[in-house]
């Protein structure tokens, strides 16, 4: 199955953590990966997750569950310019290259 | 910058007419991808290249046409557009040779059909 899911819309206060959540099936599975989309731009690669455990980097982390079909985004000491949508991929197909999104979490953020 | 271009970045044209985006590329990446973005939908592949004449088809194909003739170049055609293909098409390129996933997206096309 192709099927990534995440949640439509979060909010968060300027400074504060907050934690993106993308599930998806697990059948085919090899590596997921993270966008950040600004409104009106194009999206922008953020991170990639091939091994269970969290990736960080700078502010940002991500985290992967392999066996629970489960990865996190992690946006720390969060600034307004992280306002954005954030979009989960998967590579599925008999090559792995088609790549596949999620239809992304928009988070805004409060001062 | 990965050195990729879309054209037109605009296109107002009406039902039934052909229409044709072009995604160009200047550094001999082998994939290349074609999605659309619609509010409420998130970004659907269309089509995508993994070499020259070699393309397949993504979640929402039907409608479209896709041709790499070039490394450089990959054309997105509408034989007879729709209401409904009304859009932002984004092209993309896949820079790292083992990550396929790792994508550099164009600026967008934003098509209207009336």
């Amino acid at each position: 199955g192709q099927n990534i899911d995440q949640p439509t819309e979060m909010t968060a206060t300027e400074g504060a953590i907050v934690q993106i959540n993308c599930t998806y099936q697990t059948s085919g599975f090899n590596g997921l990966f993270w966008y950040q989309q600004h409104a009106g731009e194009a999206p922008t690669f953020l991170s990639y997750n091939v091994l269970d455990g969290l990736e960080e980097k700078g502010r940002f982390s991500s985290f992967l569950s392999r066996s629970k079909g489960y990865s996190y985004l992690l946006l720390k000491e969060l600034q307004m310019k992280d306002s954005a949508s954030y979009l989960c991929a998967g590579p599925f197909g008999n090559r792995d290259d088609k790549i596949i999104f999620g239809k992304g979490t928009r988070l805004h953020i409060l001062p | 910058d990965a050195g990729i271009t879309q054209s037109p970045r605009h296109k107002v044209t009406e039902t039934g007419t052909p229409v044709t985006l072009r995604c160009h590329q200047t550094e001999n990446h082998r994939y290349m991808y074609w999605y659309r973005q619609d509010p409420g939908h998130g970004l659907r592949l269309i089509h995508y290249s993994y070499g020259v004449k070699d393309t397949d088809k993504g979640e929402v194909s039907d409608g479209y046409s896709v041709s790499r003739s070039k490394t450089e170049d990959f054309l997105l055609t509408l034989e007879s557009a729709t209401s409904s293909q009304t859009s932002v098409y984004f092209c993309a390129i896949s820079v790292d040779r083992t990550n396929t996933g790792e994508l550099f997206f164009g600026e967008g096309s934003r098509l209207t059909v009336l």
